[in-house]
């Protein structure tokens, strides 16, 4: 599969404890993005990389949540001190414009499912 | 930062009908406006997408219309089969000068009956 991939598929865990999240986007796809998505609302923006870059973060993220991009690849999303409220679908996306100033179509991953217990 | 409005928030109609989903955004800036469609326990899929440049965008039964002026665009489906059921996103984005991240709505939920 060619796709952004997102590993896990699922993860519950105990509130107050630490999670890791990666996503691998399409190859050569420059721009990841890190959604959130709770039941019956669209994809919320949390994080954007631009190469390894982290360009832009919501207000929605609080210090708990950090994200990486080493060496413009692979990203990476920790939630620390898990709370119930972080219980969501959590998605990757990835995109390539055809110029620098260009918007194209954003690739989603699976995505991966937390729960907080 | 941008906003996108998206309504109704259900839909549903009898096979064959025509299905319209309507969305607002705020952002003047913004220039393009990708559609997704997301089936039960998938990811979100692009269906059809238009840039500002363009007022309408036809993809078989799919059509898209923007209002820059109004600031809103729209989603038609016709003809509309029972496998069209599924979330359908807006989303609004902005290009150079601003931050290439698509700002989505809620969704609209679409049922088709047979």
């Amino acid at each position: 599969d060619t796709g952004v991939s997102q590993d896990p598929r699922h993860k519950i865990t105990k509130r107050g404890q630490n999670v890791t999240f990666r996503c691998d986007p399409i190859s050569e796809h420059n721009r990841l993005y890190w959604y959130r998505q709770t039941l019956g609302q669209g994809p919320e923006f949390l994080t954007y990389f631009q190469n390894e870059a982290q360009l832009e973060k919501s207000r929605l993220l609080s210090d708990r949540f950090s994200a990486e991009r080493p060496k413009g690849s692979f990203s990476t999303l920790e939630i620390q001190r898990t709370e119930q409220g972080d219980s969501a679908m959590y998605l990757c996306a990835s995109s390539s414009p055809y110029s620098i100033a260009e918007n194209t179509e954003a690739f989603f991953g699976q995505g991966t499912r937390l729960t907080v217990v | 930062g941008e906003n996108v409005e998206q309504h109704p928030s259900t839909l549903s109609v009898q096979e064959g009908d025509s299905a319209v989903i309507k969305c607002t955004y705020s952002d003047s800036a913004s220039n393009y406006f990708p559609w997704y469609k997301q089936e039960l326990g998938k990811r979100p899929q692009l269906i059809i997408d238009i840039r500002s440049n363009v007022g309408e965008k036809k993809d078989q039964r799919i059509a898209v219309t923007l209002n820059k002026t109004a600031k809103h665009f729209s989603l038609h489906i016709t003809e509309t089969q029972p496998e069209d059921s599924a979330v359908y996103f807006c989303a609004a984005s902005k290009g150079s000068g601003g931050s290439y991240i698509p700002t989505f709505g809620r969704g609209t939920s679409l049922i088709v009956h047979p």
